[in-house]
This record gives C-alpha cells, structure tokens and sequence, in this order.
C-alpha cells in the first residue's frame, strides 16, 4: 500500500520525558512536514524537511527536534522542553512545488 | 502577517440544504489554496485545489470552491449536504508553492438528519 504511516496511533508519556513519533512514507516525495494540531487552533507547522539531510524550523519549533536521514522517514522528538505536549501530531509530505500535502493518520500524544 | 480565516466555528445544516463555507485570507500575492476534511480522530484528505487558472474549481465528494481575488476569497460549497459530510473543514493556503501551509481555525459542520 502506498502513504503516510505515522505510529503510534495514541501515545502516553509522563511529564518531564522525551518522545519519538514516527513518519513513514513510500510514496517517494522528497519533502516532509510535522504539524501540530489543537482544539480550535487549526495545524502549525513544527519542522520540514525538503531533502534528506536537511530541515527547517517551522513556527512552532520550540521544544520539538527531527532528523532526516533518509527519503522515507521524518520521526519528530517531543522533548521535556516542550510546555504543552498535549495534542494530536500530523506528518505530510509532498512531491514539490505547485502540489498538494498529503497527509499521514496523526499521532495523539497525551502527556500526563 | 499572513493569515486565513474562517469566520464560522460551527455550522449545522439539514441534510439535502446546500452549504457554504467561508475562508478568507491575507496575503501579498495569490497563494496556492486548498479545503481539507478530518473525520474525528483521522488525518486530512483534500478536497480541492487551486493553484491558477479557472476560479471555479470541483473537488470530489461533489464539493466546489470559488475563487474571488478581489475578495481575497475561497468559499466551498456543495449543493446538496449528506450526512456523511459532517465533519471538521480546514481552508490552507501555500504562499510559496511549497507545501508549507497556513491553515485556518476549521469549520465544524454539522447535518442534522
């Protein structure tokens, strides 16, 4: 199946831990995107990433980190230095400019 | 600053009424638009684009989009709302034509059977 995979679906961790959400994807586009989402507020961009070994900072990018090592995966890390960590996380990607973002399942991530 | 705006939070519709959208937004040039829908709990699918060119655009599900430069406009609309059609509706624009999007606040809608 071609797409987005983003795991885990619901993700617990406790205050003051970092976390790992994972972003695969085979439908071979070269740029990835992080977005956060909260009640009310719509999608903010976190980081993206237009080619392997590169990424940019988005403008929500405090207390988020990525690495792109390879064309398929973009996993984003939500670390102790993020204030609210609560809320639903959305990878997408894209084949260029002039194109549309697809979008992966998201990730709940609960901080308690 | 850049912005897009949906002025309407919620919105409920009988189902078989038509429906209409608002999304407005504010920038420089004309960015690349686009209306997106989530289900609760789901990722977004795009509905429609637009990019250049005709300013009525179709989307699937049997959603349109008008383009109004002079508005600074991009209101969907469907003819005939069913009740798979409730849902959360996000208005994105792209300024730069790289993906990186600016999305609004979503509209919630409602079909009341």
């Amino acid at each position: 199946d071609g797409g987005i995979t983003q795991s885990p679906k619901y993700l617990f961790r406790k205050e003051g831990q970092n976390v790992t959400l994972s972003c695969e994807q085979n439908l071979n586009h070269d740029a990835m995107y992080w977005y956060r989402q909260d009640p009310g507020q719509g999608l903010r961009l976190i980081y993206y990433s237009q080619i392997v070994n590169d990424f940019q900072k988005g403008d929500i990018a405090e207390g988020y980190s990525v690495s792109r090592e390879k064309k398929e995966s973009f996993p984003l890390t939500v670390t102790s230095a993020q204030k609210n960590p609560t809320a639903f996380y959305l990878c997408a990607t894209g084949r260029g400019e002039n194109t549309e973002a697809f979008f992966g399942q998201g990730t709940r991530l609960t901080v308690v | 600053a850049q912005s897009v705006t949906q002025p309407d939070i919620h919105i409920t519709v009988s189902e078989g009424a038509s429906l209409e959208l608002r999304c407005n937004y504010s920038y420089g040039a004309t960015p690349y638009l686009f209306w997106y829908v989530q289900s609760p709990g789901q990722g977004l699918q795009l509905l429609l684009k637009y990019f250049s060119g005709d300013t009525l655009v179709q989307g699937i599900k049997g959603f349109e989009a008008e383009f109004k430069r002079s508005q600074s406009s991009f209101n969907l609309r469907k003819p005939s709302v069913h009740w798979s059609d409730a849902a959360e509706y996000f208005c994105a624009v792209d300024p730069g034509g790289g993906n990186k999007l600016t999305f609004g606040t979503g509209t919630q809608l409602k079909v009341e059977l």
